[in-house]
């Protein structure tokens, strides 16, 4: 099965700190996607990502960047953390054989930023 | 721009009964394809159900099938012979053919009474 990691689970940053939100997958999978997801707005995409070093703007990146400088690991990057960015980060990858290839998610990081 | 619309944000079932979950999407291409996705309170986020916009018969998977009408942009999720374990977040989406960007809607929460 495939497996999609993230590094925490729960996190706990101040304000104005630089975050790094780590996602892992074990699948050899082109793709990859960083979510946030929120009570009453569903799941928005940030960033995805369709090959090494390659990315591409989400629906709401305001405020974030990414890295993939390896195949299998997908960053996201709060360069100074604010408290609208308290939320659940939802990282995910799929193969790209077709447009109706399932999704695999981590199971989130609930980061809070006081 | 496409949109996914989860008209319920909150859903109830007995044990053993059937519930249906709406959704409604709207999208200006004719190749896209259509998702239901379930979110445990483990945060795992896994695919429930799938539909190729130009496939006519409904998907079934086991418990779940679908109620897919285009012309309406209807894509509904009946749950047959519910169980406990089916208590979760229900999420619809919607991604356009040769596109990377999968839209969701807001959710819909499931409760199964026993």
């Amino acid at each position: 099965d495939v497996k999609v990691t993230q590094s925490s689970r729960y996190l706990v940053k101040r304000t104005g700190e630089k975050v790094f939100l780590e996602c892992v997958q074990d699948m050899d999978h082109e793709n990859m996607f960083w979510y946030r997801q929120d009570p009453g707005l569903g799941l928005r995409l940030i960033y995805f990502s369709y090959d090494v070093k390659m990315k591409e703007k989400g629906d709401i990146p305001e405020g974030y960047s990414v890295s993939r400088e390896k195949k299998e690991r997908f960053s996201l990057i709060l360069e100074s953390a604010s408290t609208n960015q308290t939320s659940m980060y939802l990282c995910a990858s799929r193969n790209t054989v077709s447009t109706n290839e399932k999704l695999f998610f981590g199971s989130g990081t609930q980061l809070s930023v006081l | 721009a496409q949109t996914v619309t989860q008209s319920q944000p909150e859903m109830s079932v007995q044990e053993a009964e059937t519930v249906t979950l709406s959704c409604t999407y709207d999208t200006s291409e004719s190749d896209y394809y259509l998702f239901w996705y379930k979110q445990p309170p483990s945060r795992q986020m896994i695919l429930v159900i799938r539909q190729e916009a130009y496939k006519q018969q409904n998907a079934t998977e086991n418990r779940f099938s679908v109620n897919f009408q285009k012309a309406a942009k209807s894509f509904s999720l009946k749950i047959s012979d519910s169980q406990l374990g089916d208590a979760a977040m229900y999420f619809c989406a919607c991604v356009q053919g040769g596109s990377e960007k999968l839209v969701f809607g807001k959710g819909t929460k499931l409760t199964v009474n026993p």
